[in-house]
């Protein structure tokens, strides 16, 4: 166990709808990443917070949007979605901060999007 | 573009045998790789490489880093049918503000018994 919690477990929703995905990050890290694992493309980064702002941004669809709240928990949130969205949605958290020290990040058990 | 290359795709192997897993990478700026291992589920991690040359071990598992010819390599010995999973390289590439990952698409080991 991790200690990063992500939730739902597994989603399935149709064509065209809007989902939120959920992750808490281990206590004490201000960091979390977002990551999409599809068969053929393997994993993915989307994007990072850091202590409620935007740090860097992967390869994250118009359609997706981000947030990280005071608590220092996150959103993914997936709108007009499509076939090609269905894929494993992992959230990861670190200490990591400013600076060019990495530190490991921590993976969630992921959210399973299947969207028919 | 960036890019992080991981083979074979696959292999299946008889418990016991040994296995050599390859990452070649090609990113700008190249902090640190690393190496995981997925069993259904999340990514756990197995080491982290910065130095060329200096070879991590952890039990049956080593790895070494060649940052001259741009790729790292996984060893597993002695192998048991639960290593199997899918064994993902990863390269940290520190864009001037923050690190992040890049991913190759992973090996698949199955190890029978």
């Amino acid at each position: 166990d991790s200690g990063v919690t992500q939730t739902p477990k597994h989603l399935i929703t149709a064509t065209g709808q809007r989902v939120t995905l959920r992750c808490s990050p281990r206590s004490g890290d201000l960091s979390v990443y977002w990551y999409q694992q599809s068969l053929d493309q393997g994993l993915q980064f989307l994007i990072q917070y850091y202590n409620g702002e935007e740090r860097a941004k992967g390869n994250i669809l118009e359609r997706f949007s981000a947030q990280q709240f005071p608590d220092l928990h996150s959103e993914l949130n997936l709108s007009s979605l499509e076939l090609g969205d269905s894929a494993l949605y992992f959230c990861a958290s670190s200490v990591e901060g400013r600076g060019s020290s990495y530190n490991e990040q921590f993976f969630g058990p992921g959210t399973r999007l299947t969207v028919l | 573009e960036d890019k992080v290359v991981q083979s074979p795709l696959s292999l299946v192997v008889h418990e016991g045998d040994t296995v050599t897993l390859n990452c070649s990478y090609e990113v700008t700026n190249f902090r640190s790789l690393l190496w995981y291992k997925q069993e259904k589920k999340a990514p756990t991690f197995l080491f982290m490489l910065t130095s060329s040359g200096i070879e991590k071990k952890s039990g049956r598992l080593s790895s070494i880093l060649d940052k001259k010819e741009l790729f790292s390599i996984l060893n597993i010995t002695a192998t048991q049918t639960g290593d199997s999973a899918v064994y993902l390289c990863a390269v940290v590439d520190y864009g001037g503000a923050t690190n992040k990952l890049i991913f190759g698409t992973g090996t698949l080991l199955a190890v029978q018994p």
